[in-house]
């Protein structure tokens, strides 16, 4: 699989493939955070999401990882497949307060 | 059961203008958020409202305001328009105001407002 660094605009792989997206959250009293996936010509969907008190949680083909040490979230897609081509943010947000995103990272997948 | 819905889809504004935009919520959803989205500012939170009362809001200045009505339906306004505020604003709603797996944002398709 292919894997980014923190934060890179972009990220392009082959059907097939594993992909990795990394983020960085800011702010260390953020206790939810959330995956969301935005195709073009449209508002972001929900992927999966994670609260602090865990570090691992698991989807359809995503996981999410949660590091809170060094404040990263990671988004692992298995068998990367054309139909995952898109914009992911990732966002976080402490109680009460609203959910605050961050720089996207654009998945191309060729087949 | 239908998402969240925005009205207008496009539209095109000159400077000086204002602007009203229009979000209805998922059915028995009382919490909608407003977020503009821009290339190079990615997606900032404007406000939030929950029960028409303004609950967050953003580091935008006072030209962007917004409203809740009883139906849980909100308005968001931008008087003066700049060219900057070129954008897609899109709105997103909720059970209620507390983040958790069963109360995830939702987003509708956006508004997009050209200024110029």
């Amino acid at each position: 699989g292919e894997s980014v660094g923190l934060h890179l605009p972009t990220l392009s792989v082959q059907e097939g493939d594993n992909s990795i997206i990394n983020c960085a959250y800011s702010n260390s009293a953020s206790d939810y955070f959330i995956w969301y996936k935005q195709e073009s010509g449209k508002g972001p969907q929900f992927i999966i999401d994670i609260r602090s008190n865990m570090d691992k949680r698991q989807g359809q083909r995503v996981t999410v990882l949660l590091n809170k040490t060094v404040k990263h979230l990671s988004l692992q897609i298995a068998a990367t497949q054309p139909g995952d081509s898109a914009v992911y943010f990732c966002a976080e947000t402490a109680s009460g307060t609203a959910l605050i995103f961050g720089k996207g990272t654009t998945l191309s997948v060729s087949s | 059961k239908a998402g969240v819905t925005q009205t207008p889809r496009y539209l095109i504004k000159t400077r000086g203008q204002q602007v009203t935009l229009s979000c209805s919520p998922i059915s028995g959803h009382r919490s909608v958020s407003w977020y503009q989205q821009t290339p190079g500012q990615g997606l900032q939170f404007l406000f939030e409202y929950f029960s028409e009362t303004q609950r967050n809001k953003g580091n935008f200045p006072g030209r962007f305001s917004g409203r809740q009505f009883s139906n849980s339906r909100s308005e968001m306004n931008v008087s003066t328009l700049e060219l900057g505020d070129s954008a897609l604003y899109l709105c997103a709603s909720r059970t209620g105001p507390s983040a958790s797996g069963a109360n995830v944002l939702t987003f509708g398709a956006g508004s997009r407002l050209t200024v110029l």
